[in-house]
Parts: C-alpha cells; sequence; structure tokens
C-alpha cells in the first residue's frame, strides 16, 4: 500500500525558517519524481516545487525561487522541503504527491502558518 | 489569476448532467500537454479523478469522464449526486513558466 507521511510545520515569524518531511512507502521511490503543492487558507491548489526521482533535477515555482529548497534521501524515502526567508503570504497546508503531475498518492497535509 | 481559467462555480440537480470548463493557451494545453482533473473536499488532499485527459483511475465511478480539444480540457458529471459536492481542479504544464500549473477551481453545488 502508497503511503506518503507528513511531518514538519507549524507556526513562524515572518523571515523564519522550517522544514516539512514526506516519507514514503509501497513503491520504488526512487523511480518517483515527487511534488509539494500548498492551499492557502480558503484558496486553491498552488503548485510549489518537484525533484526528480534521482533528485538531480528540482523544479520551483517563481514565488519560492531562491527561498525553497527540495530534496530527497532515497535511502531513507523520504523527501523534504527547506522553506527560508518565511513570508505571511507563505501561510498555508502543504501537500507531498507523488509524481511530477496527474498525482493519485497525496500526503495528509501539513500546515504552516507565518505570523507574528 | 491562473493560467488555466476555470468557473468559480458551478450547480445542477440530482441526475444532471454537469461540466466543468478548463481553458488554457498555446503554451499549455495548447502545446499538448495533458489535462488532469482532481475532486478535493474540505480539509481534505486532492483525489484524482481523471488523468491523461480521460483516463479514469480504478475506483473513480464511471459517471466521471474528461475530454481536451485544442486549449481547452473539461470535466463531465453525468448523473450528478450530493456525494459529488466538492471543489474540482484541473491541472497541466506550462512551458512558458516552466511550471506544473492548477486552475483556480470550480465548487459544485448540489442543488
Amino acid at each position: 500500500e502508497v503511503q506518503l507521511v507528513q511531518s514538519g510545520g507549524g507556526l513562524v515569524q515572518p523571515g523564519g525558517s522550517l522544514r516539512l518531511s514526506c516519507e514514503a512507502s509501497g513503491f520504488t521511490f526512487s523511480r518517483s519524481a515527487m511534488t509539494w503543492v500548498r492551499q492557502a487558507p480558503g484558496k486553491g491548489l498552488e503548485w510549489v516545487a518537484a525533484i526528480s526521482g534521482s533528485g538531480m533535477s528540482t523544479y520551483y515555482t517563481d514565488f519560492v525561487k531562491g527561498r525553497f529548497t527540495i530534496t530527497r534521501d532515497n535511502a531513507k524515502n523520504t523527501m523534504s522541503l527547506e522553506m527560508n526567508s518565511l513570508r505571511v503570504e507563505d501561510t498555508a497546508k502543504y501537500f507531498c504527491a507523488k509524481d511530477y503531475t496527474g498525482s493519485y498518492f497525496w500526503g495528509q497535509g501539513t500546515q504552516v502558518t507565518v505570523s507574528s | 489569476q491562473s493560467v488555466l481559467t476555470q468557473p468559480p462555480s458551478v450547480s445542477g440537480a440530482p441526475g444532471q448532467r454537469v461540466t466543468i470548463s478548463c481553458t488554457g493557451s498555446s503554451s499549455n494545453i495548447g502545446a499538448g500537454y495533458d489535462v488532469h482533473w482532481y475532486q478535493q473536499l474540505p480539509g481534505a488532499a486532492p483525489r484524482l479523478l481523471i488523468s491523461g485527459n480521460n483516463n479514469r483511475p480504478s475506483g473513480v465511478p464511471d459517471r466521471f469522464s474528461g475530454s481536451k480539444s485544442g486549449t481547452s480540457g473539461s470535466l463531465a458529471i453525468t448523473g450528478v449526486q450530493a456525494e459529488d459536492e466538492a471543489d474540482y481542479y484541473c491541472q497541466s504544464y506550462d512551458t512558458s513558466l516552466k511550471a506544473w500549473v492548477f486552475g483556480g477551481g470550480t465548487t459544485l453545488t448540489v442543488l
């Protein structure tokens, strides 16, 4: 059974940092691209970042380039999102998902709140 | 403002056919990139309804169908049910943005 279990998140002040993690099981993790998607309160889905199965290729939406870093540890079946210089507008529920698009498997989501 | 445009809301009585459009451009859907559709209930993770324009994953009822033509995609629900009340999102890839993109979302109300 494919599972994506998320951890991390919480409340942070503007300018602060947080790290989100997504632990995968039930499939060959190193063969699958992975993605982060977020949803601000009352808003729609927004694609944030993606990483290839090998980790060699990474992709970011313009809104987070230079502030967020997506990484993966294929030995630990884990993907992470390091978020720096956080802004109030980064407040959202963050989801990890398997594959670049057409994602059938999703994590449960984790809340990130940026507020003073 | 998303590069994929969806109507903010649609509605239909139980049993009716409802369609949701997803209008893009020559840099995304029109460039040949697939359209995917998701259903999202409040507080939950998105659920994949349609992948690759018109493919229904296992477990998705056959009243859901997808299509693509030119620069647009469409989700149809034939015989809408009360349990279909949810938000629906389309997704594709945009070559100008070099990013995967979602539509703004459509709220379905079953009357």
